[in-house]
């Protein structure tokens, strides 16, 4: 099976500017994750869909970002403007719906805001 | 607020010794996973424990749950350098449905 796929790898963009990342996940995986990793700190949870619907968002840091997962199968994350701090390793997951199913990453999108 | 925690944060072993990684967390969990990250590459889930166990093998690695002191341990047995890479904690929290938390990892360096 083809495994969760982040696009881009890498974006550099400069303060202000907007950036969408992109996920698609595993065909048929319900569940879809964001997080997001500044250097050297945890692997800090963003939100959680489940199909097209925001089961948690409690993680998303403020208004500049926002998630969609239109028809429950890719997910984008747009960032506006973006800011110095939002750089960071973004890692997109997904899993299947029974509880204890393992999350699959894709390689992350590293942004870079300058 | 962080919910797991790794420790070490780093770690550098010959290949062919034994490493040892903890992970404490706060609150109760359903279950704990770990996984392990080749650097620039995504998290691969290595191995999960439910709350009601104890002890999980798994090839080389081997996992504790110990609830009263919420944490965990993974060892890795017989090390290699292709076991070089960081290792994260991830708890499935109760009543949070399919939610994980992470924790900062621990890098761990195998020399040859």
């Amino acid at each position: 099976e083809a495994g969760v796929t982040q696009f881009p790898s890498h974006s550099v963009i400069e303060k202000g500017q907007t950036v969408t990342l992109r996920c698609d996940p595993i065909s048929g995986h319900d569940n879809l994750y964001w997080y997001r990793r500044v250097m050297g700190k945890e692997i800090k949870f963003l939100l959680h869909f489940v199909k097209e619907s925001k089961q948690d968002e409690s993680g998303m840091p403020n208004n500049r970002f926002l998630a969609e997962r239109t028809g429950g199968t890719y997910s984008t994350l747009k960032v506006q403007p973006a800011e110095l701090e939002d750089s960071g390793v973004y890692f997109c997951a997904s899993s299947q719906e029974f509880s204890g199913s393992p999350l699959h990453f894709g390689n992350g999108t590293r942004l870079t805001v300058t | 607020s962080q919910q797991g925690e790794e420790d070490p944060q780093a770690l550098s072993i010959q290949e062919g010794e034994n490493a040892t990684m903890n992970c404490s967390y706060k609150t109760s969990i359903n279950n704990l996973q770990w996984y392990r990250q080749n650097s620039g590459r995504g998290l691969v889930h290595l191995i999960l424990i439910r709350s009601n166990e104890r002890e999980k093998h798994s090839g080389r690695l081997r996992v504790t749950l110990d609830t009263s002191k919420k944490s965990s341990s993974l060892l890795i047995t017989a090390s290699r350098a292709a076991d070089t890479a960081s290792y994260f904690c991830a708890t499935a929290l109760v009543n949070t449905g399919n939610q994980f938390y992470f924790g900062t990892g621990t890098s761990l360096t195998v020399i040859p």
